[in-house]
């Protein structure tokens, strides 16, 4: 069975830093670009930022560019999202899932507040 | 950046009416990188349809999707209480792989 696990989820204050990890079974995790989609409070699903299935190329969404920085470990069968200078506008739960979105964990909920 | 665009923005029609929702890009789809999500508050985002085409797991034959290029659509025939939901497009062709901004489906 196809199973993505987030973790790492948690409070930090703005301008802090927090690490997701995305661990992957049930699939050929090495064959499959990932993406990191959150979902806000009231508003709706935001792309986050997204990694091919080799890790050769990554692409961000406008409003983390520069702050946070995606990364695959194809050993371990684990997906990453490092985030930095976090803002409060970055509260969200954060889903992992498959590049064509077949798949997606349950998510990990990030709180950034003072 | 391929922008997506989705319209309309919310749509209200009765149990059994058919919905056609749709989806444009603004730079052209290949490899008919296309998918269709299902996604109520607070819940996981459920796949509809990947490849323009294919239904996911578990996705009822009620829902379909077609289009090629720039234009693609999602096809709910039989429109249920429970598809009350707002759907989202996404192209994962070029990265970024962007989301419509979604189409929200009440039903009466």
């Amino acid at each position: 069975e196809v199973y993505l696990a987030e973790s790492g989820g948690g409070v930090v204050r703005p301008g802090g830093s927090l690490r997701l990890s995305c661990a992957a079974s049930g699939f050929k995790f090495d064959a499959n670009g990932m993406s990191w989609v959150r979902q806000t409070r009231g508003e709706g699903l935001e792309w986050v930022s997204g990694i091919t299935a080799n890790g050769d190329d990554t692409g961000y969404a406008d409003s983390v560019r520069g702050r946070f920085t995606i990364s695959r470990d194809n050993a371990k069968n684990s997906l990453y999202l490092q985030m930095s200078s976090l803002r409060v506008e970055d509260t969200a739960r954060h889903f992992c899932a498959t590049r064509r979105g077949d798949r997606w964990g349950q998510g990990a909920l990030v709180i950034v507040s003072s | 950046e391929n922008v997506v665009t989705q319209s309309p923005g919310t749509l209200s029609l009765s149990p059994g009416e058919r919905v056609t929702l749709s989806c444009r890009a603004s730079q052209s789809v290949s490899r008919n990188y296309l998918a269709w999500y299902q996604h109520k508050p607070g819940q996981t985002p459920r796949s509809l349809i990947y490849g323009t085409f294919i239904r996911a797991t578990g996705i009822p034959d009620r829902f379909s999707g077609s289009g090629s290029g720039t234009d693609f659509t999602l096809t709910i025939t039989r429109l249920e209480p429970e598809d009350s939901a707002i759907y989202y497009c996404q192209q994962y062709d070029t990265l970024p792989w962007t989301f419509g901004q979604g189409t929200k489906v009440e039903i009466k």
